[in-house]
C-alpha cells in the first residue's frame, strides 16, 4: 500500500544525545516536510523539502538537522543543542507543484528526552 | 504576529448545533489553503481544501476571503464524532498550520 512511515513511534534517548527520525513515503511526493507539535499546541514547521536535495529551515529549524539525499526519505536529527526536545514529531509529503493538493501525515513519532 | 491564527477554543456546543471557526493568515500571497482535522494524539488527516468561491462538503462548508485573509468552516447538525481539533492550514512556499481550534460535540 502507498503512504507516508514515520518509525519509531515511541522513542526514548537521554539528554545529551542526538537522535534520528525516520520518515519514508512510496507516494512520489516532491516535497517533504518536518512538524514538531507539543501538547494542546499546533503543528510548529521544522525543516521542509520541495525536492531531493534541497531543503528550507522552517520556523524552529534550531537544535534540529536534515538531508534528502533520496525522493522517498526525510529523516531529522535532533541533535543535543535542541534546548527541549520532548514532542510529538510528525512528517509529512505532498505532490510539488500542483497547488491545491493535499498533505499526507504519517503517524508521528513520540520522542521523549530523560 | 503568528503566520497563521485560529482562535484555540474550546468550543463547547450540543449535537445538532451549528458551530463556526475563523482563521486569519498573514501572508497574502498564499496560494492554497485547507482545514485538517485531528483527534487525539493522531496524525491530522484532510477535512477539506478550500477553493475563492467557497465549497461545501455534506455538512462542511468552507469560505475563503482574499481581501481580508482569512477563511472560515461552517459544521451544521454537529455530530459527537464531530469532536476533535480542526486545524487552518494555509501554503505559500511553506505549509504552515494553525494553532487548532478544539471542538467538544456533547449529547
Amino acid at each position: 500500500d502507498g503512504g507516508i512511515t514515520q518509525s519509531p513511534k515511541y522513542l526514548f534517548r537521554k539528554e545529551g544525545q542526538n537522535v534520528t527520525l525516520s520518515c519514508e513515503q512510496n507516494l512520489n511526493h516532491d516535497a517533504m516536510y518536518w512538524y514538531r507539535q507539543d501538547p494542546g499546541q499546533g503543528l510548529r514547521l521544522i525543516y521542509y523539502s520541495q525536492i531531493v536535495n534541497d531543503f528550507q529551515k522552517g520556523d524552529i529549524a534550531e537544535g534540529y538537522s536534515v538531508s534528502r539525499e533520496k525522493k522517498e526519505s526525510f529523516p531529522l536529527t535532533v541533535t543535543s543543542a535542541q534546548k527541549n526536545p520532548t514532542a510529538f514529531y510528525l512528517c509529512a509529503s505532498r505532490p510539488g507543484g500542483a497547488e491545491n493538493t493535499e498533505a499526507f501525515f504519517g503517524q508521528g513519532t513520540r520522542l521523549t528526552v530523560v | 504576529r503568528k503566520e497563521v491564527e485560529q482562535d484555540p477554543g474550546p468550543f463547547n456546543v450540543p449535537e445538532g448545533a451549528t458551530v463556526a471557526f475563523n482563521c486569519t493568515y498573514s501572508n497574502s500571497a498564499s496560494q492554497s489553503f485547507f482545514w485538517y482535522r485531528q483527534d487525539c494524539r493522531k496524525e491530522p488527516k484532510l477535512l477539506m481544501s478550500v477553493y475563492s468561491s467557497g465549497n461545501e462538503d455534506g455538512r462542511f462548508t468552507a469560505q475563503l476571503n482574499r481581501a481580508s485573509q482569512y477563511i472560515s468552516l461552517l459544521i451544521r447538525d454537529s455530530k459527537l464524532s464531530d469532536s476533535a481539533t480542526y486545524l487552518c492550514v494555509v501554503k505559500g512556499g511553506k505549509l504552515i498550520f494553525g494553532q487548532g481550534t478544539e471542538l467538544s460535540v456533547k449529547p
